[in-house]
């Protein structure tokens, strides 16, 4: 079945050190995006990618950083530079010209600072 | 004012119940528009697109009403298993930019009581 992979699912970091959350589709989507969700707070978009070897910023990209060297793989790093990290890690996939059908979510990574 | 506002609820109603929730959003330019379903410490789920002649699905029902800017959603003969957070998402951009930066709502909570 197609869909989204995210993992791990639950994530411990210490404060000071760099993690990297994986996300990959085999949906042949072409779009990938990364948000943040927070308690009564909606969702953030941290960064997004169009096309492999591009990425753009979203709302909130300090002390996050993305690569996009594949098509399904689109993996977020949280730096030490990321103040507040500890939240729930949404990644999405999107077809480019296909506005009518949303975006499908993988199952996300429960970050927390410890 | 905010880009998508939601009445955070919690919504309480009892099995067999209608209920209606809005979503009001600021840019009047946007273009598409859906209603996700969120399950506690879950991913976001497609529930449906909202079109502007407005659609059905089963016992739910999506309108776009363009002039007011709101979006609303109803849920006929609700079931335990409706009770869930149902997020508002809008697509400020549309499709001429071939950006599909979705804006997500808080989410209005909904508990069908047995």
């Amino acid at each position: 079945d197609g869909g989204i992979t995210q993992s791990p699912k639950y994530l411990f970091r210490k404060e000071g050190q760099n993690v990297t959350l994986s996300c990959e589709q085999n949906l042949n989507h072409d779009a990938m995006y990364w948000y943040r969700q927070d308690p009564g707070q909606g969702l953030r978009l941290i960064y997004y990618s169009q096309i492999v070897n591009d990425f753009q910023k979203g709302d909130i990209a300090e002390g996050y950083s993305v690569s996009r060297e594949k098509k399904e793989s689109f993996p977020l790093t949280v730096t030490s530079a990321q103040k507040n990290p500890t939240a729930f890690y949404l990644c999405a996939s999107s077809e480019q010209g296909a506005d009518n059908y949303g975006y499908t979510f993988g199952s996300g990574t429960r970050l927390t600072v410890v | 004012r905010k880009e998508v506002e939601q009445d955070p609820g919690p919504f309480n109603v009892p099995e067999g119940a209608t209920v209606a929730f809005n979503c009001t959003y600021s840019n009047s330019a946007s273009q598409s528009f859906f209603w996700y379903r969120q399950d506690c410490r879950k991913e976001p789920k497609l529930l449906m697109s909202v079109y502007s002649s407005g659609n059905e699905d089963g016992r739910f029902t999506a309108q776009l009403n363009r002039a007011s800017q709101y979006i609303s959603l109803l849920i006929r003969d609700s079931k335990l298993s409706d009770s869930a957070t149902y997020l508002c998402v809008v697509n400020p951009w549309g499709t001429t930019s071939g950006t599909y930066k979705y804006i997500f709502g808080t989410g209005t909570r909904l508990k069908v009581l047995a």
